[in-house]
C-alpha cells in the first residue's frame, strides 16, 4: 500500500516553462515533506522540504505548496531549464518514525 | 563533503549466490537505510537501522538481511539472490531526528 502517490509519472515541458508534480498522503502523523533530485547514475539528492506549519516554501525556482487539510503537496518548478531535467521523489516522514516514505517518481524533461 | 559510499558501482551475481551490498558513513549518523529503486514503484524500503547492532524491517524485507556492526557500516545481504532482485539498491543515512537522508550512489545489481 503506497502511503505517498506521485503524479504524473512522467513530464515534458519546454525550456522556460512551469513545471507542476503532485503528491498526495494518508498518514496525519506525516510531519516532514521533501523533495528529492535524482540524476541518471546518482542517488537522490534532497532539493527543497516543507514543514506543515506553513502552506509554501520558496528555494529560487523550486516552490513547494501544500495543503494540510487536502493531505496534498506540490513542486512547482519555474523558468524550468533542460539541467532540471532528472527524477523527481516526493516523500514524506515523521518525528516520532526514522523511515520515509517515498513516491513512485516524476520522469521530467525540458526540451530546449 | 559529507558522504555516504557504496561499495560498488555495478554488480552481475548468479542465480542462488549469497550477494553483499556494503555501505559506508562519515557523519557519524545514529540511522542508516536500504532502499530499492525499481521503474514505477518509486523507493521501497527494504530494512533499516537506527543503532549498532539494531535493525528494522521496512516494506519489502523478504529474501534479504542486514548487518550493522559498526555504526558507520550498514550491510545489505542477499541470502541466495534471485532473478526478481534485479535492482538499484541506495543506501541512506539521517542524524537522530534530522530529517533529510543523504543518498549514496547506488549498486545496479544484475541476478542471471
Amino acid at each position: 500500500q503506497q502511503q505517498v502517490k506521485q503524479s504524473p509519472q512522467s513530464l515534458i515541458v519546454q525550456k522556460g516553462g512551469i513545471s507542476i508534480i503532485n503528491c498526495a498522503y494518508e498518514n496525519t502523523a506525516f510531519d516532514y515533506f521533501p523533495w528529492y533530485q535524482q540524476f541518471p547514475g546518482k542517488g537522490p539528492a534532497l532539493l527543497i522540504a516543507i514543514r506543515p506549519d506553513v502552506s509554501e516554501k520558496k528555494e529560487g525556482r523550486f516552490t513547494i505548496s501544500f495543503n494540510k487539510s487536502a493531505k496534498q503537496f506540490s513542486l512547482h518548478i519555474m523558468d524550468s531549464q533542460p539541467g532540471d531535467s532528472a527524477t523527481y521523489f516526493c516523500a514524506a516522514s515523521s518525528y516520532n518514525n526514522n523511515d520515509m516514505r517515498f513516491g513512485a517518481g516524476t520522469r521530467l524533461t525540458v526540451k530546449p | 563533503d559529507v558522504k555516504v559510499t557504496q561499495s560498488s558501482r555495478y554488480l552481475v551475481k548468479r542465480t542462488g549466490e549469497k550477494v553483499f551490498l556494503e555501505c559506508v558513513q562519515d557523519m557519524d549518523h545514529e540511522n542508516m537505510f536500504w532502499y530499492r529503486q525499481d521503474p514505477g514503484l518509486g523507493l521501497r524500503l527494504i530494512y533499516f537501522s537506527y543503532d549498532v547492532k539494531m535493525k528494522e524491517k521496512g516494506d519489502i524485507p523478504e529474501g534479504y538481511s542486514v548487518s550493522r556492526e559498526k555504526k558507520e557500516r550498514f550491510s545489505l545481504i542477499l541470502e541466495s539472490a534471485s532473478t526478481n532482485q534485479t535492482s538499484m539498491y541506495l543506501c541512506a543515512s539521517m542524524g537522530h531526528h534530522n530529517y533529510g537522508y543523504t543518498f549514496g550512489s547506488g549498486t545496479r545489481l544484475t541476478v542471471v
